[in-house]
């Protein structure tokens, strides 16, 4: 199976930051990845496909980039509704994988 | 609107069975393959099991193989995943997603576009 490394598992900012999240793949899964914001209580949401496709009707504050093994989500311009837990998963191969998660706080 | 919305959660001995539901609406149900994905407590987001748009194939985590099973009714806008032989780390939050197929670039790869609210299963004697 295709582990998923997010780091750091926890961050913090304020409004109007800018702030980044990393993703490692365990192999190379070309830019097969997404992005996802999750909050308590709510359905995950689609941010990122293809490693740096955005979804519609997400803000373009949200961006990815990355290739291979390494990539990158980074938020400009943090606002309030953006603090929340961000999720990366490779859709490479089954089984389908995410990253433990980051938790974006507010400082 | 796409709408996914799951049921069938509740509390279940270990051993025992549960059936989930997700019913969508919104969109063209049969065109598009579907997911399960859990969250235990304090967790985070694990992909249980996948069915083909026509029902054709099916893929799943190894530690549910054998005892989860992915359907659906295409007739009824409806996927299933019925869970025998409950353990107690099988207690989650569980979601059914949309697969969105994005073609670039070559092959075909797919991402959950559209999630439902979740179910709770607690698996307690």
């Amino acid at each position: 199976d295709i582990q998923m490394t997010q780091s750091p598992s926890s961050v913090s900012g304020s409004v109007g930051d800018r702030v980044t999240i990393t993703c490692r793949a365990s192999l190379a899964i070309s830019s097969w990845l997404a992005w996802y914001q999750h909050k308590p209580g709510k359905a995950p949401r689609l941010l990122i496909f293809a490693a740096s496709s955005l979804q519609s009707g997400v803000p373009s504050r949200f961006s990815g980039s990355g290739y291979g093994t390494d990539f990158t989500l980074t938020i400009t311009n943090l606002q309030p509704e953006d603090f929340a837990t961000y999720y990366c998963q490779q859709a490479h191969s089954f089984p389908y994988t995410f990253g433990q998660g980051t938790k974006l706080e507010s400082k | 609107e796409v709408q996914l919305v799951e049921s069938g959660g509740g509390l279940v001995q270990p051993g025992g069975s549960l059936r989930l539901s997700c019913a969508a609406s919104g969109f063209a149900f049969l065109t598009y393959s579907m997911s399960w994905v859990r969250q235990a407590p304090g967790g985070g987001l694990e992909w249980l099991a996948n069915i083909k748009l026509d029902g054709s194939g099916t893929s799943y985590l190894d530690s549910v193989k054998g005892r989860f099973t992915i359907s659906r009714d295409n007739a009824m806008n409806s996927l299933y995943l019925q869970m025998n032989s409950l353990r107690a780390d099988d207690t989650a939050v569980y979601y059914c997603a949309r697969e969105r197929p994005v073609t670039t670039p070559f092959p075909t790869r797919y991402y959950f576009d559209y999630w439902g609210q979740g179910t709770l299963v607690t698996v307690s004697s």
